[in-house]
């Protein structure tokens, strides 16, 4: 079965700063990846998707993330932090099949003023 | 809005009470899909229907049952609650399965 990665549980950025969250994932063969937001007492939200269109994809809210097959990573990154961007935020791999889904155990951002 | 909405919202169960928790889209989506989600575990796939007509179990089926309906509805029954299916479940839904999912806001079950 699939699996990802998310190093860090907990991340803290101070505002303005490089927010750089890491994925990776389990398979040789390049899947769907994604990257979801959920921010409190609410369901999880697409940010952006790869589908093997381009390595480099961007999503919404500035984020975007690079699919590197090397690495088996997916790292999501945004230039600049901002204040609204503290949440969770979790990477989801496809099986091949498309029918389920993997997703990581979640990383939590947190932006300081 | 079109979307995913899930009821009820909050329940609190005894163990050993049954109760269905209801799903609908309105995005006419092929997909929908059954979550759990647990401090320190990320989401866990409970069960999917790939089509009407269709159900498939995920990682984590064991204590529940669903029903998909019609084309719109989803439901997940707990016919015996136990203290460990207290969690946050999601309903999702994906018209084409590499698409991504549409989730709903969440019902937040806790069975004392």
């Amino acid at each position: 079965a699939q699996s990802v990665t998310q190093l860090g549980s907990h991340v803290s950025v101070s505002e303005g700063a490089l927010v750089l969250l890491r994925c990776n994932y389990s398979s040789s063969v390049p899947p769907y990846l994604f990257w979801y937001v959920q921010y409190p007492n609410q369901g999880l939200q697409l940010l952006l998707k790869y589908t093997s269109a381009a390595t480099l994809v961007k999503g919404i809210n500035g984020f975007e993330a690079e699919f590197k097959k090397s690495e088996t990573s997916f790292h999501l990154t945004k230039p600049s932090a901002h204040m609204s961007d503290a949440a969770e935020y979790f990477c989801a791999v496809s099986d091949h099949s498309g029918n389920q889904f993997y997703f990581g155990t979640g990383t939590s951002l947190t932006v300081i003023p | 809005n079109a979307g995913v909405t899930q009821t009820p919202k909050f329940q609190v169960l005894k163990t050993g009470q049954s109760m269905t928790l209801q799903c609908a889209q309105d995005m006419n989506h092929n997909s929908m899909y059954w979550y759990r989600q647990d401090p320190g575990m990320g989401l866990r796939l409970i069960y999917y229907s790939a089509s009407e007509g269709t159900t498939d179990k995920g990682e984590v089926p064991n204590g529940y049952n669903v029903s998909r309906l019609n084309k719109r509805e989803f439901s997940l029954r707990l016919e015996s609650a136990a203290p460990s299916q207290t969690s946050v479940y999601f309903c999702a839904s994906s018209e084409l399965q590499n698409y991504g999912y549409t989730f709903g806001s969440g019902t937040r079950l806790t069975v004392v």
